[in-house]
This record gives structure tokens, sequence and C-alpha cells, in this order.
């Protein structure tokens, strides 16, 4: 059975940290990886990862996987209060259905 | 701007009502997918569908039903709501593998309460 194990589930910082999300997983035919922040509603899409070693940026996010030890982090530097949210791991197997981690509980206080 | 649609974002029904959640998309998507997620929880797929007349159930068991007859509608029912079937419920649709956006575009999701 896929799984995906998120940590921390929760991480409280202040503005200006930098935080390190993790995400650990186990699949059958490993496709992809893929992290999206979750605020109120919809999850909306931030990195998709299918290559070790390669990082993904965008502005003050980064993303990077390891295949062979079957975990990615996500980096967040110079944290804002917007960055508050929870961020989901899911990962794609032969299937091509999404499985879900529980998500890092994200907040960043003033 | 949302390019996939659920209504209602909200709903508060009794115990027994029939109820259908709408899920549209203007992508062209061929592949459809239904979460459930409690508060605090990670998402369920409870049902996926890879084209016009192909449903499937997911990973979560649920007593929903879906269909799928046109490719860019895929709404779900609950013939008689409880209210374990408090929840959230997000729609989601994706690209094929060998599109340029492989991953999935959720919509706003339909958050649900049976009383």
């Amino acid at each position: 059975e896929d799984k995906v194990v998120q940590s921390p589930l929760s991480l409280v910082v202040h503005e200006g940290d930098t935080v390190t999300l993790n995400c650990s997983y186990e699949v059958t035919n490993f496709r992809s990886l893929l992290w999206y922040k979750q605020e109120k509603k919809a999850p909306t899409f931030l990195f998709m990862l299918t290559s070790s070693g390669i990082e993904k940026k965008s502005g003050r996010l980064s993303s990077i996987l390891d295949k062979k030890e079957l975990f990615s982090i996500l980096n967040i530097t110079a944290t804002q209060t917007g960055d508050s949210a929870v961020y989901l791991c899911a990962v794609r197997g032969g299937s091509e259905k999404l499985v879900f981690g529980k998500g890092t509980k994200l907040t960043v206080n003033p | 701007e949302a390019d996939i649609y659920q209504t209602p974002r909200y709903l508060v029904i009794g115990t027994g009502k029939k109820i259908t959640l709408e899920c549209s998309q203007t992508m062209g998507h061929d592949k459809m997918y239904w979460y459930q997620q409690d508060p605090g929880m990670e998402l369920h797929l409870i049902h996926y569908s890879y084209g016009v007349n192909s449903t499937e159930k997911g990973d979560l068991s649920s007593e929903s039903t879906v269909s799928r007859i046109r490719t860019e509608h895929f709404p779900l029912t609950l013939e008689s709501a409880r209210p374990s079937h408090t929840s959230q419920y997000l729609c989601a649709s994706s690209a094929g593998q060998g599109a340029p956006n492989y991953g999935y575009t959720f919509g706003s999701g339909t958050r649900l309460t049976v009383v």
C-alpha cells in the first residue's frame, strides 16, 4: 500500500525564520512527488519532482527529491505570515492516483 | 482564476436527504477525482474517473456514487445523507502523463454538514 509520511505535523516559527518540511514515502512504480499549499480551501500546486537531486525553486520556496532514500524536503526561507498554511506532500505511483500525507501545519508569527 | 468549479461551497442539510455535489472543469482533462478531507486530516481518494463512462472507487470506502457522462462534469451523489458524511469534499482533475502540467488542479471544495 502506498504511503506518505510528513514531519513535523505542526510547526510554529517567527517571521524571517527558515523552515524545512519533510516528506518520506513508499510507493509502487514511483512517477512523481508533488507539494501543495492548502490555506482555507483548495490545495494549490507548488512543485512537481520526478528526478533526484534537481532542486526546484520558486521565490523563497525550494524543494528537492531523493529517490534513493525515498524522501523530499520543502524549504521556505525568510518566512512571512502569508506562508502560514498546511503544506501537503503527495506521491503518484503506477496507478496515477495521488496519495497524500497528513500535511504539515505551518504557523508564522509576526 | 479557477478552471475547476465546485458547487455549492457550503451545504447544511438534514439526515436522509439526497444531495448532489457538482464539479465541472474547463481544461478538457480526461482524469477527474473526488477526495474527502476531515479537519486536520489527509485527503482520501473516494472516486476517480479516467474518461467518459469510466468511474472507479477510490482507496477510502464511501457510500456516495459518481457519474461521468460528459468530460467536463463529474458530480457526486449521496442518496441518503447521514451525520457521518459531514466533511469537506474536494474535486480535482489532471492532465495526462505526457502533458506539460502533470499535477492536479483542485476545486475550492464543498464543506458538507449533515445535521
